[in-house]
């Protein structure tokens, strides 16, 4: 069965400090996997997606099949990351979320 | 451009009560329409997903439905509400089951 595991519910990090948020899924097949935003008082939104294999606000993130990871990085934590990051998982036209992980910036 | 529409915007229900709630697409065609419910703790859970008018797919037991009247209208119902329904439920569509973009939500108190 597929499934997204973000074990951290919250993390906090402080400001210009890396961020590292992490995601594990699993999945028999080729996955796609997805980073997901929510802001304060903002819609959901999509931030990444590893087949783009971009850089979007300072943030990466390398699907790793090996470790079936696909962890969220930043080298340096501004204030204005602090939201609420969902991991995500399509299995053909199905989107499965993780249980997310708040990131709080510390000033 | 494509926008999502997703009604009302808060709701407070008494148990036992029926539920319908509306989310409407506009600027495209065919999208894939999603419903999940967003509860603090769990994360997003997919409720129903649908990649055309009629074809509803659930993934989790309960008694919610859903239903796709039309191309761009994505319904969730309930015929009886239960305390366990309570939660803030989001509508999404894609395009073909790329990058989701969401509504604003319903948060649904059941009292």
């Amino acid at each position: 069965a597929q499934r997204v595991t973000q074990p951290e519910k919250l993390l906090s990090v402080f400001k210009g400090a890396p961020v590292e948020l992490k995601c594990n899924y699993s999945y028999s097949g080729s996955p796609e996997l997805f980073w997901y935003v929510q802001y304060s008082r903002q819609r959901l939104q999509l931030l990444l997606r590893h087949i783009s294999r971009e850089s979007i606000k300072g943030f990466t993130a390398d699907l790793n099949k090996g470790e079936t990871s696909f962890h969220l990085k930043k080298p340096f934590a501004q204030e204005e990351d602090s939201a609420m990051y969902y991991c995500a998982l399509r299995s053909d036209d199905k989107i499965i979320f993780g249980k997310g992980t708040r990131l709080h910036i510390l000033p | 451009s494509q926008t999502i529409h997703q009604w009302p915007a808060t709701l407070v229900q008494p148990v036992g009560s029926p539920l319908s709630l509306e989310c409407t697409v506009e600027g495209t065609s065919n999208p894939n329409l999603y419903w999940y419910r967003q509860a603090a703790g769990r994360g997003l859970q997919l409720l129903f997903y649908s990649v055309g008018i009629g074809q509803i797919s659930s993934e989790v037991p309960q008694n919610l439905s859903a239903s796709r009247p039309q191309d761009r209208q994505f319904i969730l119902s309930s015929k009886k509400l239960l305390l366990s329904d309570s939660g803030f439920y989001l509508c999404a569509w894609s395009w073909l089951g790329e990058k989701l973009f969401f509504g604003s939500g319903t948060q649904l108190s059941v009292l």
